[in-house]
């Protein structure tokens, strides 16, 4: 099974402030990685695929990069409802898994 | 509109069954992959189970052997058929769809609890 592993697990931010994300996988798992917003109360919702796509109706401030084992996502300015848990998921291998997740909450 | 709704969560004791179903509407279930994804209170996501267009079937390894996916394409119906229930098996239950062709879950359920007590 492949192991992700994200980090931080909190990162306290301010609204307008860069997010960065990283979610490290055990082994490769090519661009094969999505990246999912959780709110409390709410599903998940998919946010970029196969590393660096955009999902439909994303805004362009949501980004994510990398390849094989390391991947990151990027808020390039946060928004008040961008304050979430974010979770990465691969499907290089079955069965597919998530990361435990990061919480960006308000500094 | 694509959407998904699931039926069939409760409260059940240790080694019950429960069949969870998922209504889909807005696309057909056997176009796509269908999966069910769960969540443990205040935890993080687990894929269960998968079932994908050809009829190819998955399951994560918490729930081989004790669980079934299926699909009825005329009621446009996925299910998930779980026996010998553990309290480890309480959580929220998503059904989901995939998406980009099969890249990702691009939709997903409001979820039904499941809750395995005594």
């Amino acid at each position: 099974e492949i192991v992700l592993a994200q980090s931080p697990a909190t990162l306290s931010l301010s609204p307008g402030e860069r997010a960065t994300l990283s979610c490290r996988a055990s082994q490769s798992v090519s661009i094969y990685l999505a990246w999912y917003q959780q709110k409390p109360g709410q599903a998940p919702r998919l946010l970029i695929y196969d590393a660096s796509n955009r999902a439909t109706g994303i805004p362009a401030r949501f980004s994510g990069s990398g390849s094989g084992t390391d991947f990151t996502l990027t808020i390039s300015s946060l928004e008040p409802e961008d304050f979430a848990v974010y979770y990465c998921q691969q499907r290089s291998n079955w069965p597919f898994t998530f990361g435990p997740g990061t919480k960006v909450d308000v500094k | 509109e694509v959407q998904l709704v699931e039926t069939g969560g409760g409260l059940i004791q240790p080694g019950g069954s429960l069949r969870l179903s998922c209504a889909a509407s807005g696309f057909t279930v056997s176009s796509t992959y269908m999966s069910w994804v769960r969540q443990a209170p205040g935890k993080g996501l687990e894929w269960v189970s998968v079932i994908y267009s050809g009829g190819a079937t998955y399951y994560g390894d918490s729930v081989k052997g004790r669980f079934t996916i299926s699909r009825d394409n005329s009621k446009n119906t996925v299910y998930l058929q779980m026996n010998n229930l553990r309290a480890e098996d309480t959580a929220v239950y998503y059904c989901t769809r995939g998406d980009y062709d099969n890249k990702a879950i691009g939709g997903w359920g409001q979820g039904t609890l499941v809750t395995v007590s005594s």
